[in-house]
């Protein structure tokens, strides 16, 4: 089982509906969580963080945590063409030393017009 | 506030050649990582150091590449010699606070031909 898993894609979804991407984890006592937005060509950009469990809101950006189920999940509101993407899960793990994160493989989405 | 800074933007280069690839993290940060970025086998990380030590290199693929820390502000990423395989896009990130989050470099796109 690989440490942080995310199904590759690629989501299409029209535009002005809700995206929603997954990410399991395995190791059961992580403690913080994020997702990554990387534009073909660019490099990954910080887009949340989230590090209890619930729901954490920024704009049209909603991260979940639900860490007896360990996953985390991100949903994108009012989907737009420039939300199109590959979105990175990244894990820091309890046993991982003090600053390293997992990311998983990542999730392409397509908001089609 | 200036953010990850890394050097040449684009490199060219054939077989056989040294490359060094350079990174300034953000001020204040005490964590810097060296990740890989290919179609085939996605974002890897390579090395990390904390406080400018070397923690972890167990990704570094094998003796051609190395990497140093001399302080707190540069750290560089070095292949020698360098091969065809080597051709990726190549990002430094660094970290620091509470939750460590991590913000990632331009990168450097690398050919080796």
């Amino acid at each position: 089982q690989k440490e942080v898993e995310q199904n590759s894609g690629p989501l299409s979804v029209p535009e002005g509906a809700i995206a929603s991407l997954n990410c399991t984890y395995s190791d059961r006592g992580s403690q913080s969580f994020f997702w990554y937005r990387q534009y073909s060509g660019k490099s990954p950009e910080l887009i949340m963080s989230i590090y209890s469990n619930g729901d954490k809101e920024d704009g049209r950006f909603t991260a979940q945590l639900n860490k007896a189920s360990q996953y985390v999940s991100l949903l994108i509101r009012d989907s737009q063409p420039s939300d199109s993407a590959t979105y990175l899960c990244a894990v820091k793990l309890r046993y991982s030393s003090a600053s390293k994160i997992i990311f998983g493989s990542g999730t392409r989405l397509s908001i089609r017009p | 506030d200036a953010g990850v800074i890394q050097s040449p933007r684009h490199e060219v280069t054939e077989m056989g050649q040294e490359v060094t690839l350079r990174c300034k993290p953000i001020s204040g940060h005490n964590s810097l990582f060296w990740y890989r970025q290919t179609m085939m086998r996605g974002l890897e990380l390579l090395i990390y150091f904390n406080n400018n030590v070397p923690i972890d290199d167990s990704g570094m693929p094998e003796d051609r590449f190395s990497a140093k820390m001399p302080n707190a502000s540069f750290s560089t990423l070095k292949i020698q010699p360098s091969e065809p395989r080597d051709s990726a896009v190549y990002f430094c990130a660094s970290s620091g606070g509470t939750y460590n989050e991590q913000f990632f470099g331009p990168g450097t796109r690398l050919t080796v031909l």
